[in-house]
């Protein structure tokens, strides 16, 4: 099984510019996160996704949309792409909401110059 | 809200010698995980730990949800136990995993 799949892995974005962070499940879990980690700290929510059909704004959300477009899918977009936005990003999946265990995406590395 | 709060943020042994890492939580948790991120950058699942004790191998965990921490214990440590290790907690006022700061472990030869 693959788990959780994320693409791209790598990318360089120049400000101002937009992209969207894809990521799939194959383990048929309900509900789907994003999280940002920057340098020496942990990762922190975005947004989420507690089921098919419904989004929640997370920790951080802001210069973020999300859609989650079928059960597998969880896509993260960046509409207009500043440095702040320099992060690590992790896509995850758990079978429901808070009481089942996490499985992580590998992570995209994004640099907005 | 919630609080995590992992100690010691830096460690470093030399092979084969046992460690443990703590997590300390303000709240009650509906879940508990530990991760390793790997100088790759990898998050791997170590223990899903709301409560009570677990052993893989070298690794084992132990929660005590009552007084708000838990343990991560690494014996007979390997190179390859080098990283940084999570604590993460579910809790009932929020979605998704509040994460400690992490304990960045370098295990030399």
């Amino acid at each position: 099984n693959a788990g959780v799949t994320q693409t791209p892995k790598f990318q360089v974005l120049k400000t101002g510019q937009s992209m969207t962070l894809q990521c799939a499940q194959d383990m048929n879990h309900n509900s789907m996160y994003w999280y940002r980690q920057d340098p020496g700290m942990g990762l922190r929510l975005i947004y989420y996704s507690a089921s098919e059909g419904t989004t929640d704004k997370g920790e951080v959300p802001n210069g973020y949309n999300v859609s989650r477009l079928n059960k597998r899918e969880f896509s993260l977009r960046l509409e207009s792409a500043a440095p702040s936005q320099t992060s690590v990003y992790f896509c995850a999946s758990s079978a429901s909401r808070m009481n089942t265990e996490a499985f992580f995406g590998q992570g995209t590395r994004l640099t907005v110059v | 809200g919630i609080q995590v709060e992992q100690s010691p943020p830096d460690l470093i042994l030399q092979e084969g010698a046992n460690s443990t890492l703590r997590c300390n939580f303000s709240d009650s948790v509906n879940n508990l995980q530990w991760f390793h991120q790997n100088p790759w950058g990898q998050l791997i699942n170590l223990f899903y730990i709301p409560s009570g004790t677990k052993q893989n191998g070298r690794l084992s965990a132990t929660t005590v949800a009552t007084e708000r921490y838990s343990l991560l214990y690494i014996s007979s440590s390997q190179t390859t136990d080098s990283g940084v290790y999570f604590c993460a907690v579910a809790w009932g006022g929020a979605d998704g995993l509040t994460f400690g700061k992490g304990t960045h472990l370098i295990i030399q030869p």
